[in-house]
């Protein structure tokens, strides 16, 4: 049992260049996250999917893209990488929302620098 | 969206002393959870408080929930070298949008 998978862990791109960072989890959940955290913050939600073939924006999603084709894999895609979406990005999944709850399970990040 | 205020951004210890960062909303929150992120880490959940008053204890992590549900703490008794990392708490809306977490707290510990 993986848990959430990411990769790559790290990656430098160069500024108008596109990437995917790719997200898969075993778990058989069905909620799954993309975050964002800049140095000494918290988390923004960028993009996020209740199921397979339903995704939706969340605070943060301009200059990202994001597919759910399957329960396991989360894609998300950065077109014309630009500074600013230099970050640390997280995946994450929940089997559930409600109560009780185990909470996220997060995958151990891509560390993106866009020069 | 919901939003949450933590305090303090960063808490220097002594190692044997306690530590306490806090959560406060200006809305009635349905549940709250926090999160523990080590340096260099991925955030790994910690536990979720649901009810008014509710107090929940983890060897020598205690959580409470406020009667109005609108703030919440986690303290550590006796920190220890481990305990380094950033705290965050981490709030929703009710729905499957995702949550909302704080800036953290960052916690140094010097021996």
């Amino acid at each position: 049992n993986a848990g959430v998978t990411q990769t790559p862990k790290f990656r430098i791109l160069k500024i108008g260049q596109s990437m995917t960072l790719q997200c898969a989890q075993d778990m058989n959940h069905n909620y799954m996250y993309w975050y964002r955290q800049d140095p000494g913050m918290g988390l923004k939600l960028i993009y996020y999917s209740v199921g397979a073939g339903i995704t939706d924006k969340g605070e943060v999603p301009n200059g990202y893209n994001v597919s759910r084709s399957t329960t396991e894999d989360f894609p998300l895609r950065l077109e014309l990488a630009a500074p600013s979406q230099t970050s640390v990005y997280f995946c994450a999944s929940s089997y559930s929302i409600g109560v009780p709850w185990d909470g996220y399970t997060f995958g151990s990040g891509t560390r993106l620098t866009v020069v | 969206g919901q939003q949450v205020m933590q305090i303090p951004q960063y808490q220097h210890v002594q190692e044997g002393e306690d530590f306490t960062t806090y959560c406060n909303s200006s809305t009635t929150l349905s549940n709250i959870q926090w999160y523990k992120q080590r340096p260099g880490g991925h955030p790994v959940f910690l536990i979720q408080l649901v009810k008014s008053g509710e107090v929940k204890k983890q060897k020598r992590l205690t959580f409470q929930f406020g009667e109005a549900k609108k703030n919440s703490s986690l303290h550590i008794t006796a920190t220890q070298t481990t305990d380094v990392g950033t705290y965050f708490c981490a709030v929703s809306g009710g729905g499957a949008d995702g949550l909302t977490f704080g800036k953290g707290t960052h916690l140094i510990i010097q021996p």
